[in-house]
């Protein structure tokens, strides 16, 4: 099966910029997480999507990250306006449902760089 | 909320040593343990997982242990292989269906 798919690859934006990250879960994975790594530290959680529905947003740092799941499929990650301190990788995941032998499958990242 | 302290940040060894990293947690509630490792320029792929119910879970030259009295979990690593050389994370969650914490990484690297 086809894993999961982010878009695009790499970006380079300047500060106070908007950028649109996507994310393509999976097919039928009502889980959808997006992570964020910034150089040197954790991968650090961001979000939560159980189909359309947010179920846990408390990583999201703050309000110029607005992330939407219309429909209940793939996923955009927008930020607006972009700061310095946003540059990092943006995983995104899913998993099919929230059962104890869920695996979590993680996407290729995108590489965002604020200038 | 969770904080999940990984050690060491680097480990180098020897093709055919074995490669040991640890991992702490704070949060009690903590019951499921993942680890992943990402090759470079490749997405993060889990390797093993372990549950609060089960103290060691081994597959082949990969294993864990979880002590939840110390709230530590390692990964070991046996007969390392070249192949091995990756960037390893630890994390803890609730449970599989929720939000991974991680820890920071350890970049392994194996010398033939």
């Amino acid at each position: 099966e086809a894993g999961v798919t982010q878009f695009p690859s790499h970006s380079v934006i300047e500060k106070g910029q908007t950028v649109t990250l996507r994310c393509d879960p999976i097919s039928g994975h009502d889980n959808l997480y997006w992570y964020r790594r910034v150089m040197g530290k954790e991968i650090k959680f961001l979000l939560h999507f159980v189909k359309e529905s947010k179920q846990d947003e408390s990583g999201m740092p703050n309000n110029r990250f607005l992330a939407e799941r219309t429909g209940g499929t793939y996923s955009t990650l927008k930020v607006q306006p972009a700061e310095l301190e946003d540059s990092g990788v943006y995983f995104c995941a899913s998993s099919q449902d929230n059962t104890q032998t869920e695996e979590q499958y993680f996407g290729p990242g995108t590489r965002l760089t604020v200038t | 909320g969770e904080n999940v302290e990984q050690h060491p940040s680097t480990l180098s060894v020897q093709e055919g040593d074995s490669a040991v990293i640890k991992c702490t947690y704070s949060d009690s509630a903590s019951n499921y343990f993942p680890w992943y490792k990402q090759e470079l320029g490749k997405r993060p792929q889990l390797i093993i997982d372990i549950r609060s119910n089960v103290g060691e879970k081994k597959d082949q030259r990969i294993a864990v242990t979880l002590n939840k009295t110390a709230k530590h979990f390692s990964l070991h690593i046996t007969e390392t292989q070249p192949e091995d050389s990756a960037v390893y994370f630890c994390a803890a969650s609730p449970n599989s269906g929720y939000a991974l914490n991680f820890g920071k990484g350890t970049s392994l690297l194996v010398t033939p």
